[in-house]
């Protein structure tokens, strides 16, 4: 069964940075791109980031591109977002996602971590 | 970036009657090459992640009820839930990955009547 876990939300000042992390089982990680999809409170789904299965091409929605950086370790089964210069509207749940089919690096996603809340604020 | 748009933003139906759910993208993300759709539908449950319930426009996910369908093409689409049962309640969002970035409608909340 697939299992992904997300970590590393929490509480940071605008302008701060966090680190994310989803941790995978169930599944070979290295054969599949992963995104990070993030939902501001009572708002909509909007997707962040993604990677190819060898890290080799990053995407990103052009709002974070030049303060978040997607990585992966396929070693380690894990995904991580570093999120730099971070904003009062990056404020919401981030979701690791397993990207079932891609075509061009944009993809739909089959499997979902339960989240993990990022607060930017004073 | 390609627009979805949802319709009704809310909606109520009585347990045991149909629900449909609409979505409208801006462009057409029907790829000429494979005569696909590149359009997906989610439920969200209050406190939980998504769940992917259809992909290209008409195919259900494993394990997904079959009292769920997708239907549409080009710029259209629906999601129809034949007969309504209490555990549908949820905002459902459709997704279309046929360009970056890959983009959601604003969703529609399914509530019992």
């Amino acid at each position: 069964e697939v299992h992904l876990v997300d970590s590393g939300g929490g509480l940071v000042q605008p302008g701060g940075s966090l680190r994310l992390s989803c941790a995978a089982s169930g599944f070979t990680f290295s054969s599949y791109w992963m995104s990070w999809v993030r939902q501001a409170p009572g708002k909509g789904l909007e997707w962040v980031a993604n990677i190819k299965q060898d890290g080799s091409e990053k995407n990103y929605v052009d709002s974070v591109k030049g303060r978040f950086t997607i990585s992966r370790d396929n070693a380690k089964n894990s995904l991580y977002l570093q999120m730099n210069s971070l904003r009062a509207e990056d404020t919401a749940v981030y979701y690791c996602a397993r990207d079932s089919y891609c075509s061009g690096g944009t993809c739909y996603f089959d499997s979902w971590g339960p989240g993990t809340l990022v607060t930017v604020s004073s | 970036d390609i627009v979805m748009t949802q319709s009704p933003d809310s909606l109520a139906v009585s347990l045991g009657e149909r629900a449909t759910i609409n979505c409208k993208s801006s462009q057409s993300v029907l790829h000429s090459s494979n005569d696909k759709n590149y359009l997906t539908w989610y439920q969200q449950k209050p406190g939980q992640p998504p769940k992917l319930l259809i992909y290209w426009a008409s195919i259900r996910e494993s394990g997904v009820p079959d009292r769920f369908s997708g239907s549409g093409s080009g710029t259209d689409f629906t999601l129809t839930i034949s007969s309504l049962q209490a555990e549908d309640v949820a905002v459902y969002y459709c997704q279309q990955y046929y360009s970056a970035p890959g983009t959601f409608g604003q969703g529609t909340k399914l509530e019992i009547k």
